[in-house]
């Protein structure tokens, strides 16, 4: 599976945008870009996913570079209840299994 | 509503002792997911299965069973062959297996082994 590298952690403040870096250099043709977060003591949601164009949905926007090699999540303002970890991850178009999940970042949010 | 359940929420067990946890989902998903995650890590995939009566090992399968009698459930039993079961245990299920439909998880069962 393609590797994914994450900041363990970032902080941001309430009513504020973040945006968490996701990067794939080694990602194929092929995969798309899954995020999920999970927050404490929780299973794992999804929050959006791409293969090449910029994607919007109500949780966030997923940025994709170019070259695909890089990606952000952008939450637009976030909100204590956004505060979790968050998962980048990749999965092969062409019949991946399963999701391989790394640390992830973990996103603090003050007032 | 529909969704995924599991059962209990919390678990304990002595050393050396069988335990079954139970994951039940009403989405009427072909493909259901264990997951293992120890404290600070990211989930591991331990078994999955996309039909009923088969199932796939994931990345850590050793020392744990599961079956797939119906669609709507996928017991996962840790056995006593597996060295360190005290971990929190989440179960996901899909529609499809493929690569871009989401996983919808469970709520967990934490399991500690005395």
């Amino acid at each position: 599976d393609a590797k994914t590298t994450q900041p363990n952690s970032m902080e941001s403040n309430e009513e504020e945008p973040v945006h968490l870096p996701c990067n794939h250099s080694t990602i194929s043709g092929t995969d798309y870009i899954h995020w999920y977060r999970q927050l404490p003591s929780q299973g794992p949601e999804y929050v959006i996913h791409g293969l090449t164009s910029n994607v919007n949905n109500r949780m966030a926007s997923l940025a994709i570079a170019e070259d695909r090699k890089s990606s952000t999540l952008i939450l637009h303002r976030a909100t204590l209840r956004d505060a979790a970890v968050y998962y980048c991850i990749l999965r092969d178009g062409q019949g991946a299994q399963k999701l391989v999940f790394g640390q992830g970042t973990r996103l603090t949010i003050n007032p | 509503d529909g969704g995924i359940t599991q059962s209990p929420k919390y678990l304990f067990r002595k050393e050396g002792q069988n335990v079954t946890l139970s994951c039940e989902q009403n989405l009427n998903h072909d493909a259901m997911y264990w997951y293992r995650q120890d404290p600070g890590q990211g989930l591991r995939l331990i078994y999955y299965s996309q039909i009923v009566n088969d199932f796939q090992k994931g990345d850590i399968a050793e020392g744990y069973s599961v079956s797939r009698e119906k669609k709507e459930s996928f017991p996962l039993t840790v056995t006593s062959a597996q060295k360190n079961p005290t971990a929190f245990y989440l179960c996901a299920s899909s529609r499809q297996e493929s690569s871009y439909n989401e996983q919808f998880f469970g709520p967990g069962t934490r399991l500690t082994v005395l």
